[in-house]
């Protein structure tokens, strides 16, 4: 079955303690992307990757880490997380065609994330 | 600037009746539109998108949406609405090919279908 798996979906931790959240994804897809969903705000990108060694800042990169070693996997690291941190977070994958078609994302189940 | 507007937080729809969910857009070039729906404690899910040809575009679950360039409008529809849409509807879209597929997305709408 295609999907994106995300782990942990829950994770309650404290500020300033490193966490990773980890996705990786089984349709052989290029391109990789971590959003954050926050109440009236929809979702805004915080890293992307369009292949192996390739990532790029979205529009909330602050705070955030990501590498992209593996085509498969994307994780996204939290070095020292702090409050407004708190959030639902989405990883979500895409095939990168040739005449740069679009591809629909594949999104993970979500992680939900809170920092105390 | 590049812009995605959901005006309604909100829409109410008595099952079977019809149902539209609103989206306006402000790009630069020709925009590849889409529209994801959120199910409770799930993933985004694709339904359907309009690159180019044919204005109205069918998706998954029997939506359709239909693109209206003069209006920058990519209304999503549906003829009869179940009690199985109520979820969260977002809107993206994206300039052109060459924007390296970062969507600008739209804040969502509640879609809450009553029995």
């Amino acid at each position: 079955e295609a999907q994106v798996t995300q782990n942990p979906r829950y994770l309650i931790t404290v500020t300033g303690k490193k966490l990773t959240v980890t996705c990786s994804q089984n349709m052989n897809h290029e391109y990789m992307s971590w959003y954050r969903q926050d109440p009236g705000l929809g979702l805004r990108q915080i890293y992307y990757s369009m292949n192996v060694e390739v990532t790029d800042k979205g529009d909330v990169p602050e705070g955030y880490k990501v590498s992209r070693k593996e085509k498969r996997n994307f994780p996204l690291i939290l070095e020292s997380p702090s409050p407004n941190q708190t959030s639902l977070y989405f990883c979500a994958s895409s095939s990168l065609g040739l005449a740069g078609d679009t591809g629909e994302l594949f999104f993970g189940e979500g992680s939900r994330l809170t920092v105390l | 600037a590049q812009s995605v507007a959901q005006p309604e937080d909100q829409v109410n729809v008595a099952e079977g009746n019809p149902l539209t969910v609103k989206c306006t857009y402000s790009v630069s070039g020709n925009p590849y539109l889409f529209w994801y729906v959120q199910y409770p404690n799930r993933g985004l899910q694709f339904l359907l998108k309009y690159i180019t040809g044919d204005n109205l575009v069918k998706g998954s679950y029997g939506f359709e949406a239909e693109f209206n360039k003069s209006q920058t409008s990519f209304h999503l529809k549906k003829p009869s609405a179940l009690v199985s849409d109520s979820a969260l509807y977002f809107c993206a879209v994206r300039d052109n090919p060459d924007s390296n597929y970062q969507l600008i997305w739209g804040a969502g709408t509640k879609l809450i279908i009553k029995p």
